[in-house]
C-alpha cells in the first residue's frame, strides 16, 4: 500500500511569487492534515480536513495561505504571494475515520519550501 | 493551552550508549503521548505512544512511559546503533485531530 506522497519535494522561489503544494494521502483516509516546520522550531499544524471539508484550520498563519481538498482525494497548499517567513518544511498526514479519539496519523515526506 | 517541551539538541552518542531525550507537556485533560522518528530524506513514522497515564509505549528497543505526575514522556534506548540516526519529536494529541509537537531532537550515532 502507498505511503502519503507530496509534491515536489523541494521548491525554491523568490518573495511574491506563487507556490502549490501537493499532498496524496493514503487512499481511503478521510483525514488529511498540513504542518509545517519552520527552521529550527516545532511542527505546527496548519489544517484539518475531512474528506472535502475544513474541519479545522485555525493554524493556518494568513489568507495568503489557500488549501483545498477537491472531491476529498488529494490536497493543494497555495502560498501567494509567498514571503521570507514561509520557508521550511511542509508536512502531509492522513488517518482513517474509525470514530474513536485517537487515529494514526501517516506522515508524507515533506516539501522543503525556500523562499529567497 | 497544549504544548511541548523536548530536549534542545544535537545529541552525539557513540555506539551501544544509553539514549535519553527529555520531554514534558501541557495539556488540558488527558492527552495521548507520541514519539515520532523522521530518519535522513524520509517522512515521520510513528515510534510509539501511550495513551494514558502509566502506559509504556516500546518498539524497535525504544521506550517511554506516560508519568502524568510529572508530565512528562521521555524516550529511552540502552544501546543505540548507527541506523538510529534520526530526528526525533515528541508530540501529543488531545482531541484525535491535531497534534502539538516539540521542535524534535537530532541524534548522531557514531560508529
Amino acid at each position: 500500500e502507498a505511503g502519503v506522497t507530496q509534491f515536489p519535494s523541494h521548491s525554491v522561489i523568490e518573495k511574491g511569487q506563487t507556490v502549490t503544494l501537493r499532498c496524496d494521502p493514503i487512499s481511503g483516509h478521510d483525514n488529511l492534515y498540513w504542518y509545517r516546520r519552520v527552521m529550527g522550531k516545532e511542527i505546527k499544524f496548519l489544517l484539518h480536513f475531512v474528506k472535502e471539508s475544513k474541519q479545522d484550520e485555525s493554524g493556518m498563519p494568513n489568507n495568503r495561505f489557500l488549501a483545498e481538498r477537491t472531491g476529498g482525494t488529494y490536497s493543494t497548499l497555495k502560498v501567494q504571494p509567498a514571503e521570507l517567513e514561509d520557508s521550511g518544511v511542509y508536512f502531509c498526514a492522513s488517518s482513517q475515520r474509525t470514530g474513536r479519539s485517537y487515529n494514526e496519523q501517516f506522515f508524507g515526506p515533506g516539501t522543503r519550501l525556500t523562499v529567497l | 493551552g497544549n504544548s511541548v517541551t523536548q530536549m534542545e539538541g544535537p545529541v552525539t552518542l557513540s555506539e551501544e550508549a544509553f539514549l535519553t531525550i527529555n520531554c514534558t507537556y501541557t495539556a488540558t485533560g488527558y492527552p495521548s503521548l507520541f514519539w515520532y522518528v523522521q530518519y535522513p530524506g524520509e517522512g515521520l513514522q510513528l515510534l510509539l505512544k501511550a495513551t494514558k497515564a502509566d502506559d509504556k509505549g516500546s518498539n524497535k528497543g525504544f521506550e517511554a512511559t506516560y508519568r502524568k505526575e510529572t508530565t512528562s514522556f521521555h524516550l529511552e534506548k540502552g544501546s543505540v546503533q548507527v541506523s538510529d540516526s534520526a530526528v526525533y519529536f515528541c508530540a501529543l494529541d488531545r482531541t484525535g485531530n491535531q497534534f502539538y509537537f516539540g521542535t524534535g531532537t537530532s541524534l548522531t550515532v557514531i560508529p
